[in-house]
């Protein structure tokens, strides 16, 4: 697609429910990023992927959180029993490649899922 | 460890003026990036510049340039000729190679262009 794609918009569920959160990322783009972003806080990073694999996943906050991405494509977010704490918007963004590698081309953001834990 | 600075919460501006935004960042690492976003409030956020450790000339794109100081390790926002539509919230955010990937944020300006 032209940009980065992530559904659903908005969320919002019990807690203790699980969630799952989807992000297409610009097609050709081999990296491919989750950010949390709390109420009028700055980006906090999650997990990096390039291709398949996670090289980066220091930024996940317990191990509710969890992430996959399949064809070096799609991207699935999962959190697991919901907490209120987890409510935030959860950006994705896509790149060509890692940093030196024309990674800064093209550093797209999606417009986020809205996830509101009740 | 890698980290950036906003020191400025919220910040006024008449339109039609000039206006910097500040940012500090805090690296070991000789080989970086620099980016500047603009996140209005519908939430999307918005490339507007860059700038890489080792380019020599000051990154400008149309009313933005960067204004960046190495050796005071600040990456400065100059937006020129303010308009109405730059209100938004700012994010200075710092990208490095290696094994990571992941751009490091500030906790952003909240920019309020008057007319």
């Amino acid at each position: 697609g032209a940009g980065v794609s992530q559904s659903p918009s908005n969320k919002v569920t019990e807690k203790g429910k699980d969630v799952e959160l989807r992000c297409d990322p610009i097609s050709g783009h081999t990296a491919l990023y989750w950010y949390r972003q709390r109420l009028g806080q700055g980006l906090e990073f999650l997990i990096y992927f390039q291709g398949n694999s996670a090289p980066d996943k220091s930024g996940l906050p317990s191990d509710r959180f969890s992430a996959e991405r399949t064809g070096e494509s799609v991207s699935t977010l999962t959190i697991q029993r919901t907490q209120q704490e987890d409510s935030a918007v959860y950006l994705c963004a896509s790149s060509l490649g890692p940093f030196g590698q024309g990674g800064i081309d093209g550093y797209t953001f999606g417009s986020g899922t809205r996830l509101t834990v009740v | 460890a890698q980290k950036i600075t906003q020191t400025q919460p919220g910040m006024f501006v008449q339109e039609k003026e000039a206006v910097t935004l500040d940012c500090t960042y805090d690296t070991s690492d000789p080989s970086y990036g620099l980016f500047w976003y603009k996140q209005p409030s519908s939430g999307e956020m918005i490339f507007l510049i860059y700038q890489g450790s080792y380019d020599q000339q000051n990154a400008t794109e149309g009313r933005y340039s960067l204004n960046f100081q190495k050796a005071r390790k600040s990456a400065n926002l100059v937006i020129s000729a303010s308009q109405l539509g730059d209100s938004a919230m700012y994010f200075c955010a710092m990208g490095y190679g290696g094994a990571t990937n992941k751009l490091i944020f500030g906790t952003g300006t909240l920019l309020a262009v008057q007319p």
